[in-house]
């Protein structure tokens, strides 16, 4: 069973509109988790990190974690062409030292 | 703040070539760094995690003696592809965290090494 799983995309959202990216994860006791954002070429960029249950917002992100159903997501308000990225769902696990990252999702935003 | 820098950017060498690659935290100390690897449309590959003045943690598959990681400071982790080969062609990437393990990862910009 994969650890960290996302959906690949691409997902496409229409410019202005809420693009919503899910990630599930399959350790219960993980307790940090992190979404960032890697354009084509760069390396990854921290957008939020999520500790506790519930919404967490920073300016047009939001991060939401459920820890019972296991999920976490990111919403992106009034999406911008420049989001236009791969989001990658990070879970640190507790029994090691590392973070397990998912595939990630494409998203595009079309102007 | 949290401003990891990697250098050298790019490399282009030869086969058989040993390439040496820097991951510095620029304002903290980053008490444990990791080195990935990317191929084109792919995702991050863990390929160890060091602490600082011991010995690095390599993942399953990673040899040890061909991806030489050194940590020896609380700034600087430097990883050398020893007799690197065009199969080692890669998006090498670096991460530091500072402190305690529930922080994130802050990434450094990536060293694109091609192997002729």
């Amino acid at each position: 069973q994969k650890e960290v799983e996302q959906n690949s995309g691409p997902l496409s959202v229409p410019e202005g509109a809420i693009a919503s990216l899910n990630c599930t994860y399959s350790d219960r006791v993980s307790q940090s988790f992190f979404w960032y954002r890697q354009y084509s070429g760069k390396s990854p960029e921290l957008i939020m990190s999520i500790y506790s249950n519930g919404d967490k917002e920073d300016g047009r992100f939001t991060a939401q974690l459920n820890k019972a159903s296991q999920y976490v997501s990111l919403l992106i308000r009034d999406s911008q062409p420049s989001d236009s990225a791969t989001y990658l769902c990070a879970v640190k696990v507790n029994r090691d030292d590392k973070i397990i990252f998912g595939k990630g999702t494409r998203l595009h935003i079309l102007p | 703040g949290a401003v990891v820098s990697q250098h050298p950017s790019w490399v282009i060498c030869k086969s058989g070539t040993s390439v040496k690659i820097e991951c510095r935290s620029l304002d903290f100390q980053a008490t444990t760094m990791f080195w990935y690897r990317q191929f084109p449309k792919q995702s991050l590959m863990l390929m160890a995690t060091s602490n600082e003045g011991s010995k690095a943690t390599y993942e399953q598959g990673v040899e040890k003696d061909k991806f030489l990681i050194n940590h020896a400071s609380l700034t600087l982790s430097t990883l050398t592809v020893t007799s690197a080969h065009p199969e080692d062609s890669s998006f090498y990437i670096c991460s530091a965290r500072a402190g305690v393990r529930d922080q994130p990862q802050h990434f450094g910009d990536g060293t694109r090494l091609s192997i002729l």
